[in-house]
C-alpha cells in the first residue's frame, strides 16, 4: 500500500524558514515524480511544487518560486520542501502527493495524497 | 479568482443525479490538457476521483463519472449517496501559467 507521511509543519514567524518532509513508501519512490499542493484554511487547493524521479527537473509555481525549494533524497525515500522568506499567505496545509509517471508532464494527475502538516505564520 | 471555474454548491437528493461544472480556456483545458477531479470529505486529505478526463482509478464506484468538450470538463454522480457529501475539485496544466491548476472547488450537498 503507497503511504505518505508529512512532517514539519508549525508555527514561524513572517520571514522565517521551515523545511517540511514527506515519508513515503510502498511503491519505487526514486523513478516517480512527486509534488506539493496546499490548501490554506477553507479555502480551496493550490499546485506549490513539483519534482521529477531519476534526477529530473523541479518545477515551481510562480507564488513561491524563488522561496521555496523542492527537493528529494531517494537513498530515504524522503521528499522535501525548503520555505524561506515565508509569509502570512503561505499558512496552509501542505500535503504531499505522488505524480503517475517518472518525469513531471503537462497531463500529471495527484494520487495519492498524504494527510498533510499544518503549517502557520504568523507573528 | 481560480483559473478554472467551478460552481461554489451543488446539491441533490439521496438517489439523483448532479453535475459538477469545471470551465477552463485555451491554455489549459481548451488547449487539450486533461482534466482531474478529486473529492475532499471533510476534514481529510483529497482523493482522486476521475484521470484523464474520464478514467475512475481502481475503487472509484462507476457512480462517478467525467466528461470534457471544448474548454470544460464535468463530473457527474449518479444514485447520490450521503457519503458524497463532500468538497470536488477539478485540476488541469495551463500553458501559460507553466503549472497545475486547480478549480475553486464545489461543495456538494446530499439533502
Amino acid at each position: 500500500e503507497v503511504q505518505l507521511l508529512e512532517s514539519g509543519g508549525g508555527v514561524v514567524q513572517p520571514g522565517g524558514s521551515l523545511r517540511l518532509s514527506c515519508a513515503a513508501s510502498g511503491f519505487t519512490f526514486r523513478t516517480s515524480a512527486m509534488s506539493w499542493v496546499r490548501q490554506a484554511p477553507g479555502k480551496g487547493l493550490e499546485w506549490v511544487a513539483s519534482i521529477s524521479g531519476s534526477r529530473g527537473g523541479s518545477f515551481y509555481a510562480d507564488s513561491v518560486k524563488g522561496r521555496f525549494a523542492i527537493s528529494r533524497d531517494d537513498s530515504k525515500n524522503t521528499l522535501y520542501l525548503q520555505m524561506h522568506s515565508l509569509r502570512a499567505e503561505d499558512t496552509a496545509i501542505y500535503y504531499c502527493a505522488k505524480d503517475p509517471l517518472v518525469q513531471r508532464s503537462a497531463g500529471d494527475w495527484f494520487d495519492p495524497w498524504g494527510q498533510g502538516t499544518l503549517v502557520t505564520v504568523s507573528s | 479568482q481560480s483559473v478554472l471555474t467551478q460552481p461554489p454548491s451543488v446539491s441533490g437528493a439521496p438517489g439523483q443525479r448532479v453535475t459538477i461544472s469545471c470551465t477552463g480556456s485555451s491554455s489549459n483545458i481548451g488547449a487539450g490538457y486533461d482534466a482531474h477531479w478529486y473529492q475532499q470529505l471533510p476534514g481529510a486529505a483529497p482523493k482522486l476521483l476521475i484521470y484523464g478526463n474520464n478514467n475512475r482509478p481502481s475503487g472509484v464506484p462507476d457512480r462517478f463519472s467525467g466528461s470534457k468538450s471544448g474548454t470544460s470538463a464535468s463530473l457527474a454522480i449518479t444514485g447520490l449517496q450521503t457519503e458524497d457529501e463532500a468538497d470536488y475539485y477539478c485540476q488541469s496544466y495551463d500553458s501559460s501559467l507553466s503549472g497545475s491548476v486547480f478549480g475553486g472547488g464545489t461543495k456538494l450537498t446530499v439533502l
